[in-house]
């Protein structure tokens, strides 16, 4: 079963604006991370937040955990035509699994 | 150089074909993962391993097997390819996390494998 699910599954906004992502997850879990993917590339890790954090910043980046909710968003501020690209979550439990991803869409 | 390696980038066999993809990594790390991705179904795991010696399997390890010849390289196998093994495959490596987590991982460019 997949630890982690994306919500929405694509989404399309201005250069400019900000990308909110979600992610749920079922079981406990002792961090979640996000990574991105390049059309077709291997994907990039951007974020891990664990377990005991609330809130965690890398430059334009936001993410936040709720534990009793079992779930995470990704926001993006100020996004750029060069954020175009799929989103990824991952639980980490005794191991890591990913779910479908988001497709962000920034046009210029 | 690339930390994680992948060989080939790109494969078209036929069905029945015995088949290797291998990778590397530069990176000394102790665990390296297998993954399959497919469109519509994200990334799945098929194999991982902790080290040299531990193997394990992952969602989806029917019709693969794996061999990790050194701490450096995992290479997979599809003993008899079939037409719905086509998809992309990930390398991917990441060292030990604190209290049986996950650190983050370092996936390689992979590999488009096509079985006609």
């Amino acid at each position: 079963s997949q630890q982690g699910e994306e919500d929405p599954q694509a989404l399309s906004i201005q250069e400019g604006e900000n990308a909110t992502m979600n992610c749920s997850y079922k079981t406990s879990i002792n961090n979640l991370q996000w990574y991105r993917q390049n059309s077709g590339r291997g994907l990039v890790h951007l974020i891990l937040i664990r377990s005991n954090e609330r809130e965690k910043h890398s430059g334009r980046l936001r993410v936040t955990l709720d534990t009793s909710k079992k779930s995470s968003s990704l926001l993006i501020t100020a996004s750029r035509a060069a954020d175009t690209a799929s989103y990824f979550c991952g639980g980490s439990n005794y191991k890591l699994t990913f779910g479908k991803g988001t497709l962000l869409t920034v046009n210029p | 150089d690339a930390d994680v390696t992948q060989t080939p980038r790109n494969r078209i066999t036929k069905t029945g074909k015995r088949i290797m993809l291998e990778c590397s990594q530069t990176k000394g790390h102790d665990r390296m993962y297998w993954y399959r991705q497919d469109p519509g179904l994200g990334l799945r795991l098929i194999y991982y391993s902790f080290d040299v010696k531990d193997i394990n399997k992952g969602e989806i390890s029917d019709g693969y097997s794996v061999s990790r010849q050194a701490q450096a390289k995992f290479s997979l196998s599809l003993e008899s390819a079939i037409p719905n093994q086509t998809a992309l495959y990930f390398c991917a490596t990441s060292d030990r996390g604190q209290g049986g987590s996950y650190n983050e991982q370092f996936f390689g460019p992979g590999t488009r494998l096509t079985v006609l």
